[in-house]
């Protein structure tokens, strides 16, 4: 299937600086993708759709400039979390659709866990 | 507006037995349906999806889910649980590309 990749992994920052998550899709391109957060024990909210070439779409309480979305190219999109505070720690994840023997589907990242000190 | 419930947050199965996981959703027309699986740390994989058809789907590792439009569930189920599907397990329901997540039921294992 279609293949997903998210960098860093792993990342840790000071408070108050700002972090990019890199979304790439390896194999397919990817004109929407999408982002996620994953609380601890909790499930994925969708935070926003990345859109190649143009504006992210946000989701309601989601603030457009504390996360920065943007998708330059068919197969890369990046999450910056601008001025990063502890309360933004937390798990993120990207999606992407391709289309498969099943039909159009949702393929997602490895997640990013961003942790703010 | 369209949601997921998944009413057990966590369960316990002995290694061989039978599972079911619980899905309830709700959505104003035909849902696309899924389960999702996510080992700790990790993102997600597909197990299966339900879109339109036969309403018992089989999926990969074993899994099915039995779609059932008029107790709008989707419960999935696995004949002889293995230690390795020990993770935790997310319904899903789409009307487009944005999928709404359930909750999550987080399976544990025991010998």
């Amino acid at each position: 299937g279609a293949v997903v990749s998210q960098h860093p992994s792993w990342v840790i920052c000071k408070s108050g600086t700002s972090v990019k998550i890199e979304c790439r899709s390896l194999d397919f391109q990817a004109t929407t993708m999408f982002w996620y957060r994953q609380f601890p024990k909790q499930s994925l909210m969708l935070m926003a759709t990345s859109n190649e070439g143009s504006k992210a779409t946000y989701e309601q309480g989601v603030e457009k400039d504390k996360f920065l979305i943007n998708h330059a190219s068919l197969t890369l999109s990046t999450l910056t979390v601008t001025s990063a505070h502890p309360e933004d720690s937390s798990f993120y994840i990207c999606s992407a659709p391709s289309w498969t023997s099943g039909g159009r589907e949702l393929f997602f990242g490895e997640g990013s866990r961003l942790t703010v000190l | 507006a369209q949601s997921v419930t998944q009413p057990d947050i966590h369960i316990t199965v002995s290694e061989g037995a039978s599972l079911e996981l619980r899905c309830n959703y709700s959505y104003g027309a035909t849902p696309y349906l899924f389960w999702y699986v996510q080992s700790p740390g990790q993102g997600l994989q597909l197990l299966l999806k339900y879109f339109s058809g036969d309403t018992l789907v089989q999926g990969i590792k074993g899994f099915e889910a039995e779609f059932k439009r008029s107790q709008s569930s989707f419960n999935l189920r696995k004949p002889s649980v293995h230690w390795s599907d020990a993770a935790e397990y997310f319904c899903a329901v789409s009307g487009n590309e944005k999928l709404t997540f359930g909750t999550g039921t987080r399976l544990t294992i025991i010998p």
